[in-house]
This record gives structure tokens, sequence and C-alpha cells, in this order.
């Protein structure tokens, strides 16, 4: 079973500012089946990035994927009010018999 | 449009029995996997289990398999998630999604079960 680590835990950064996340796999995630989701408090999550770089239908082009193989990275290039919440990568490589979570990082305001 | 609409929130005592539905519309029911997501308070997400409509073919993570019963009715489009004997430590929200090319695409709003004496 894949392992996943975000870092940092919690990033606070004022609002204009660019947000860099990081997610990182034990093992290499098959074909980079490798998602990204969004919840703000109180929300469910919703899926910001699938296949570790393309952008769910409605997400906005400030919200990036990239990585390969076990580094994976969530940037956000210039944080919003709304952007403000927890983030979690997702691996997906052994759909549908299992998926693993991150253990998500806290954007914060500063 | 796709939307998953989740039963509301309960409270239970332990030993007690329940079953949460998540219903979907604005697509084919039996064509999507419906996953089952528990959050515990201020925690993070963990998957529970999946099952397929069409055939009810159903997988578990290994550390809820025995714990819960997932299950689903095409004919009111709707997925379940049940336990025959709560226990305070099943206390948290419970989400369902779809899932569409392997990876969960649409979450239902959560359902939050208490169990509590």
């Amino acid at each position: 079973e894949i392992v996943l680590t975000q870092s940092p835990g919690t990033l606070s950064l004022p609002p204009g500012e660019r947000a860099t996340l990081s997610c990182r796999a034990s093992e290499t995630v098959r074909g980079n089946y490798l998602a990204w989701h969004q919840q703000k408090p109180g929300q469910a999550p919703r899926l910001l990035i699938y296949g570790a770089s393309a952008r769910a239908t409605g997400i906005p082009d400030r919200f990036t994927g990239s990585g390969s193989g076990t580094d994976f990275t969530l940037t956000i290039s210039r944080l919003e009010p709304e952007d403000f919440a927890v983030y979690y990568c997702q691996d997906y490589s052994s759909s549908p018999q299992g998926f693993t979570f991150g253990p998500g990082t806290r954007v914060d305001i500063k | 449009e796709v939307q998953l609409v989740q039963s509301g929130a309960e409270v239970k005592k332990p030993g007690e029995s329940l079953r949460i539905s998540c219903q979907g519309s604005g697509y084919t029911f039996r064509t999507y996997w419906i996953a089952w997501v528990r959050q515990m308070p201020g925690k993070g997400l963990e998957w529970m289990g999946i099952i397929s409509p069409s055939d009810f073919d159903t997988k578990y993570n290994p550390s809820f398999e025995g714990q819960v019963t997932i299950s689903a009715d095409e004919s009111v489009s709707a997925a379940y998630l049940q336990w025959s004997s709560l226990k305070a430590s099943d206390s948290g929200m419970y989400f369902c999604a779809r899932m569409s090319l392997g990876f969960f695409t649409t979450w239902g709003q959560g359902t939050l079960v208490t169990v509590s004496s």
C-alpha cells in the first residue's frame, strides 16, 4: 500500500502570494494517478486535479498540479481569500481496489 | 447537474444499528462506482469502501471490512453505508463520492454520525 506524505502540515501566507504544496509517495504512483482535493471548513471535499496535472471542470487556472513518480506538487499561483482550506492528495492507482489519501496541508491566512 | 445528496445527521446510542444513504441524480446511477469516506473530527480523509451499483461488486479497505456494510439500490439511485452495532468510535462525518475514470469526481455533502450514550 502506498503511503502519502504531505508537507508542510500548515502553510501560512497572505492573499496574493504563491503557495507550493508537496505530496510524496512511498513508492511510484503508477500512471501518475494522483489527485488533489480541496476541503473548506464545514464543507465536502472538491476535486481540483487528477492525473497529477489535469484540472477538473471549473477549476481556476491559478491551480496547477505537477510531478511524477513519487513527488507531486500543487501550486496556487496567487492565493485568493476562497483558497484558504485544507488540501489532500490522493493516490488512485489501485482503483477500485484501494485508495489512499495524504494527511493534508492546511493553507491559512497570514 | 451531477449531484450526490446524503441523508441527514444521526444521533445514536452504542449498540444501535444505522444505515445512511447517498442518492445520485443527474446521471445514470448504475454506471459509476460510489465510494464512502470517513472523516473523524479534526482529522483527514479515510477511504472505507466502494461499490459498483451495476453488479454490486464491493471493495473494502481492510481497516473497515467487517465493521460496516456497503450496498446499493439502483431502482432508487442510492448507495448505503450501514452498521449493525455502533460504537462511540464510529462518530464522525461520512462522505460518499462518485468515481469516474478511477478518481473521485463528485462528493456528497456529508452525513454527521454521533454515537453517544
